[in-house]
């Protein structure tokens, strides 16, 4: 099953403008992680926040993260063209020895330039 | 240099034939994954593995089988089984199986059922 729900399912903005991706989940987590996949490739990560955690910056991205709301956001400032791909969340849970990450459906943006 | 490598990066299989599909990594992690993703969708995990001769059934597993005989490899098997083989196949692997460590993902094998 897929825990994480991207929102938009699709955002197309002109290049410097802001980005903002929505996640939201269901069940208690011990981290989300965002990913970003361009077009026929495999998945790069972004960045890790953990549940105890509530923003994490790493460069151009800006990551909060509501565990009250079970909801996350990832924000990419001063867009590049470049920035044009496919972001997913994911999270991580645990249970027993077992560790693995459920991903959303993903959101496509696209940077107009 | 480092990273995760998928062999092959297209494969077409006729229906009943069974199919392997490889993932090597010389990261030394321990945990390794495998994903299959559809158009539009987003990854569903198939099986994955914690250690050396050890896995586990995934979300979707029905249709797949995997060894991991050594810890570089971790090959994933697509049988006459699957009723709907075709999709983008991601492998990834992991440093630990604690509750922090992301993934690292190969460049995907797009599987193609003639």
């Amino acid at each position: 099953s897929q825990q994480g729900e991207e929102d938009p399912q699709a955002l197309s903005i002109q290049e410097g403008e802001n980005a903002t991706m929505n996640c939201s989940y269901k069940t208690s987590i011990n981290n989300l992680q965002w990913y970003r996949q361009n077009s026929g490739r495999g998945l790069v990560h972004l960045i890790l926040i953990r549940s105890n955690e509530r923003e994490k910056h790493s460069g151009r991205l800006r990551v909060t993260l509501d565990t009250s709301k079970k909801s996350s956001s990832l924000l990419i400032t001063a867009s590049r063209a470049a920035d044009t791909a496919s972001y997913f969340c994911a999270t991580g849970h645990s249970g027993g020895s077992n560790y693995k990450l459920t991903f959303g459906k993903g959101t496509l943006l696209t940077v107009n330039p | 240099d480092g990273g995760i490598t998928q062999s092959p990066k297209y494969l077409f299989r006729k229906e009943g034939q069974n199919v392997t599909l490889s993932c090597e990594q010389n990261l030394n992690h321990d945990a390794m994954y495998w994903y299959r993703q559809d158009p539009g969708q987003g990854l569903r995990l198939i099986y994955y593995s914690q250690i050396v001769n050890d896995f586990q059934k995934g979300d979707i597993a029905e249709g797949y089988s995997v060894s991991r005989e050594k810890k570089e490899s971790f090959p994933l098997t697509v049988t006459s089984a699957q009723k709907n083989p075709t999709a983008f196949y991601l492998c990834a692997s992991s440093g630990g199986t604690g509750a922090y460590n992301e993934q690292f993902f190969g460049p995907g094998t797009r599987l193609t059922v003639l």
